[in-house]
């Protein structure tokens, strides 16, 4: 057990929907990142937040968008679903610039 | 940009064989490397790591050495189990594995069979 909760663990919604993903850091961590694993596209980074401020960006598409609360856990917006954002979202959590990034145990996207 | 290179597998195994999976990778800058591992179902964990040339990461018998040389972190481990059965990630992180996202190769999917 990572520390790292996401809920919900499976999701299955219809296209053009929107949905909320919701991670919670190890305690004390204060960097959030999120990851989409697919078959196509592998495990690829979405956007990290410290301390509630967005530190980093990576392949995210402008119908995604996320936050981080002042407790710190942290929200993944997906809207406009199309069947190819079907995926594993993973949430990871650490707490400092060198340190290790421990993963949640994901949640399962179905878009129909 | 950076990118990671790993075998994709899958990679199949009989039990107390020996292991390599190769990883290479580019970056721009001096990055820490891992590797993570996911078991059917569940999410990634790591596996171990390596902060700086010729370091050697290891855990639970695998093992990992940064070559700058060769740009690479190949997985390794003398004697395999059925439990060793999942799917391996190299990574790399160029800011020391915490100011940016990871980035990841493809997995190589083990299977060790009895």
């Amino acid at each position: 057990d990572s520390g790292v909760t996401q809920t919900p663990k499976h999701l299955i919604t219809a296209t053009g929907q929107r949905v909320t993903l919701r991670c919670s850091p190890r305690s004390g961590d204060l960097s959030v990142y999120w990851y989409q694993q697919s078959l196509d596209q592998g495990l690829q980074f979405l956007i990290q937040y410290y301390n509630g401020e967005e530190r980093a960006k990576g392949n995210i598409l402008e119908r995604f968008s996320a936050q981080q609360f002042p407790d710190l856990h942290s929200e993944l917006n997906l809207s406009s679903l199309e069947l190819g954002d079907s995926a594993l979202y993973f949430c990871a959590s650490n707490g400092g610039v060198q340190e290790t990034q421990y993963f949640g145990p994901g949640t399962r996207l179905l878009v129909l | 940009g950076n990118s990671v290179t790993q075998m994709e597998g899958p990679v199949t195994l009989s039990e107390e064989a020996f292991l390599t999976i190769n990883c290479t990778y580019t970056a721009t800058g001096y990055p820490s490397l891992f590797w993570y591992v996911q078991y059917p179902g569940e999410g990634l964990q790591l596996l171990l790591k390596a902060t700086k040339a010729d370091d050697k990461g290891s855990n639970k018998g695998f093992e990992a050495t940064y070559r700058k040389e060769t740009t690479s972190f190949h997985l390794e481990k003398g004697s395999v189990q059925v439990s060793d059965s999942a799917v391996y990630f190299c990574a790399l992180s160029d800011r020391g594995g915490g100011a940016d996202g990871l980035t990841f190769g493809k997995g190589t999917h083990l299977i060790i069979q009895p």
